[in-house]
C-alpha cells in the first residue's frame, strides 16, 4: 500500500527566505506526482505536476524536483511571500492505470512579513 | 470555465438522515473524482467516473454511499443513515482526457462540509 509522507508538518519563515519542503513515498511505482496548495477551509489548487519520466518542473517561483527511484519529491519556493502561506500536499498517482491520488499529510507554511 | 462547482458548501445534519451533495466539474471534463478530507489530514479517495461509468471505487466508499454521474456531465455523492464518522469535507475533481493523453492535472472544488450532530 502506497504511503506518502511529508516533512515537516508545519514551517515559519520570515518573508524572502527560500525554502523546501519534502514528499517521501514508498511505492516508487508511480505514474506522476503533483504538488497542491490548500489555503484554509478551502479546496486545493494545483501547482505543479511532474511525470514519473520528468526530474523536475517549474512555474514562477515554485520548482519541483522527483526522483523516483529513492521515492522522493521536494517543492522549492524562492523568495517566499506572506501570501505563499498554506498548507502544501503531494500526491501520487500509482503507475497501474488506477487513477486515485495518494496523499500526504501536508506541510502548514507559515511566512511572517 | 468557472471551474469545479460543489453544493451546498455547508451541511449540517443529525445522525441517521441522509444527504445528498453535487458537484458540477469543469465544462468538458471526462473524469470526475470524489475525495473525503478530515481535519490535519490529506485527502482520502472515495470513487471516480470516466464519463458515466464508475471505473474505481474505495473501499472507503461503504454501502451507505453511493455516486451517480447520470449523463457524464454532473455528480452526486449521497450518505445515507449519516454517523459522526462520516463529518468531513467531501471534495469533487475533474480532469479532462483527450486521446490518449493521460498526463492531466486535476482540479478541485472548493468542497462540501459535513457535520454530523
Amino acid at each position: 500500500k502506497q504511503e506518502v509522507t511529508q516533512i515537516p508538518a508545519a514551517l515559519s519563515v520570515p518573508e524572502g527566505e527560500n525554502l523546501v519542503l519534502n514528499c517521501s513515498f514508498t511505492d516508487s511505482a508511480i505514474y506522476n506526482l503533483q504538488w497542491f496548495r490548500q489555503d484554509p477551509g478551502k479546496g486545493l489548487t494545483s501547482l505543479l505536476l511532474i511525470q514519473s519520466s520528468q526530474r523536475e518542473q517549474t512555474s514562477g517561483r515554485l520548482n519541483a524536483s522527483l526522483d523516483k527511484s529513492s521515492g522522493r519529491s521536494t517543492l522549492y519556493i524562492a523568495a517566499s511571500q506572506p501570501g505563499d502561506s498554506a498548507t502544501y500536499l503531494c500526491a501520487v498517482r500509482p503507475d497501474t492505470g488506477r487513477r486515485a491520488l495518494t496523499f500526504g499529510s501536508g506541510t502548514r507554511l507559515q511566512v511572517q512579513p | 470555465d468557472t471551474g469545479v462547482s460543489q453544493d451546498p458548501r455547508h451541511k449540517i445534519t443529525k445522525r441517521g438522515q441522509n444527504v445528498t451533495f453535487r458537484c458540477d466539474p469543469i465544462s468538458e471534463h471526462n473524469r470526475l473524482y470524489w475525495y473525503r478530507q478530515t481535519l490535519g489530514q490529506g485527502p482520502e479517495f472515495l470513487t471516480y467516473f470516466q464519463n458515466e461509468a464508475q471505473l474505481e471505487k474505495s473501499r472507503l466508499l461503504s454501502d451507505r454511499f453511493s455516486a451517480e454521474r447520470p449523463k457524464g456531465s454532473f455528480s452526486t455523492l449521497e450518505i445515507q443513515r449519516t454517523e459522526q464518522g462520516d463529518s468531513a469535507m467531501y471534495l469533487c475533481a475533474s480532469s479532462l482526457v483527450a486521446g490518449g493523453a493521460s498526463g492531466n492535472t486535476i482540479y478541485f472544488g472548493e468542497g462540501s462540509w459535513l457535520t454530523v450532530v
